[in-house]
């Protein structure tokens, strides 16, 4: 079966600019995560769904970072007015939800803001 | 102090070497624990659980100290396909947000 599936999979922009970043999750996981990865630094968390609500975005570093998981399905994580230190690869994950039931990765996507 | 704090590293190892990695975490309501494995450039993946009574996976023991906060990750016999970055995990008790160390590198040398 199709693992967690994120596109583009490089994403070069302009500082300023809007960018998407869009996650297919596995199949039938409820749950969904994003996190940010910056070189030599473990994942970050940003924003946590569960079905089609955000349950927490209490990770998000401020207004022009936003998440939609309209379906409940696929996730879009939405940036404005990109600056430099958005540069980083941005991994988004799926579980089927409870404590110990394990999250899979996508293989991200490396954002680079120029 | 971090939530989750690992050992800096890198590890440098010979093959069939023992490793062992630490981990500390500073909420002490954290109730599920876990090792990823990320090779470079690739997605962290799910190593192994970790439980209260301690857990092995072939040559991977992994043990939690909850009284100390404290978790550890060894190695037996080490490969050269071990060579990867061991990121320690935490999710706190109800919760879904999984807390992320920096990682610790590991190197096996042949």
């Amino acid at each position: 079966g199709a693992g967690v599936s994120q596109t583009p999979s490089n994403k070069v922009t302009e500082k300023g600019k809007y960018v998407e970043l869009r996650c297919d999750p596995i199949s039938g996981h409820t749950a969904l995560y994003w996190y940010r990865q910056s070189l030599g630094q473990g994942p970050e968390f940003l924003i946590y769904f569960q079905g089609t609500g955000a349950a927490d975005d209490s990770g998000l570093p401020n207004d022009r970072f936003f998440a939609v998981r309209p379906e409940g399905s696929v996730s879009t994580l939405k940036i404005q007015r990109t600056e430099r230190g958005d540069s980083a690869v941005y991994l988004c994950a799926s579980s089927r939800g409870g404590d110990n039931t394990e999250a899979f990765f996508g293989q991200g996507t490396r954002l680079t803001v120029v | 102090r971090k939530e989750v704090e690992q050992d800096p590293g890198p590890f440098n190892v010979p093959e069939g070497a023992t490793v062992a990695f630490n981990c500390t975490y500073s909420n002490s309501a954290s109730q599920s624990f876990f090792w990823y494995r990320q090779d470079c450039r690739k997605e962290p993946k799910l190593l192994m659980s970790v439980y209260s009574s301690g857990n092995e996976d072939g040559r991977f023991t992994a043990q939690l100290n909850r009284a100390s906060q404290y978790i550890s990750l060894l190695i037996r016999d080490s490969k050269l396909s071990d060579s990867a970055t061991y990121l320690c995990v935490v999710k706190g008790a109800g919760s879904y947000q999984l807390t992320f160390g920096k990682g610790t590198k590991l190197s096996v040398i042949p």
